[in-house]
């Protein structure tokens, strides 16, 4: 039990163009859902947290207009990275929780490369 | 900033245990100590949480100090699967996770 996915697992896309990442669990309904990013031989750096139905809250530093997320049902959020550009070339992970429960459990992340 | 530390690197010979320790001194009486790995290029993958207990998995052994400020987690037969980077990670408020870096685990033949 407790699988999340991602899809695509990876994305090649032009400088200025936007690019959007599925998150889904899978096998529960995942009543908040993180995302993360990661770059080359560094930690994952929370991005965002977001709960079903309502805005996501950014941590300090990510624009929230670059970055858009939406988690409209339980099972499903999704990351839009708008007009990107090199610098947004990362390692996108996901990560879901359960209702009632305090463990995250990980997508496979989404490798982006803007050209 | 994380709430843990962890040495950045350890070797292991296969077959061997390995022991990852990770000390979050600041820990408070309600909040778990979790344990992930990442393989390379890979989502992390959940081994085993705790609050205050020794814990036991298929996959590993989770030993946390009476004060709770450190915790170590062991790998009883390492194979060179198990080779990744190992987290140890406290929540932060409401069910956040902030990751440190990690340690660097290498079973070696």
């Amino acid at each position: 039990g407790a699988v999340v996915s991602q899809h695509p697992s990876w994305v090649i896309c032009k400088s200025g163009t936007s690019v959007k990442i599925e998150c889904r669990s899978l096998d529960f309904q995942a009543t908040t859902m993180f995302w993360y990013r990661q770059f080359p031989k560094q930690s994952l750096m929370l991005m965002a947290t977001s709960n079903e139905g309502s805005k996501a809250t950014y941590e300090q530093g990510v624009e929230k207009d670059k970055f858009l997320i939406n988690h409209a049902s339980l099972t499903l959020s999704t990351l839009t990275v708008t007009s990107a550009h090199p610098e947004d070339s990362s390692f996108y992970i996901c990560s879901a929780r359960d209702q009632g429960q305090e463990t995250q459990y990980f997508g496979p992340g989404t490798r982006l490369l803007v050209l | 900033d994380a709430k843990t530390t962890q040495p950045p690197s350890m070797d292991c010979a296969e077959g061997r245990a390995a022991n990852l320790p990770c000390n979050h001194s600041t820990i408070s009486g309600n909040e778990y100590v979790y344990w992930y790995r990442q393989i390379h290029s890979q989502g992390p993958q959940y081994i085993i949480h705790g609050l205050k207990n020794n814990e036991t998995n298929e996959m590993a052994s989770l030993i946390i100090t009476e004060d709770r400020k450190s915790s170590t987690l062991i790998l009883p037969h390492a194979t060179l699967r198990d080779t990744a980077v190992y987290y140890c990670i406290v929540r932060v408020g409401t069910y956040k996770y902030i990751f440190g870096t990690g340690t660097r685990l290498k079973v070696l033949a």
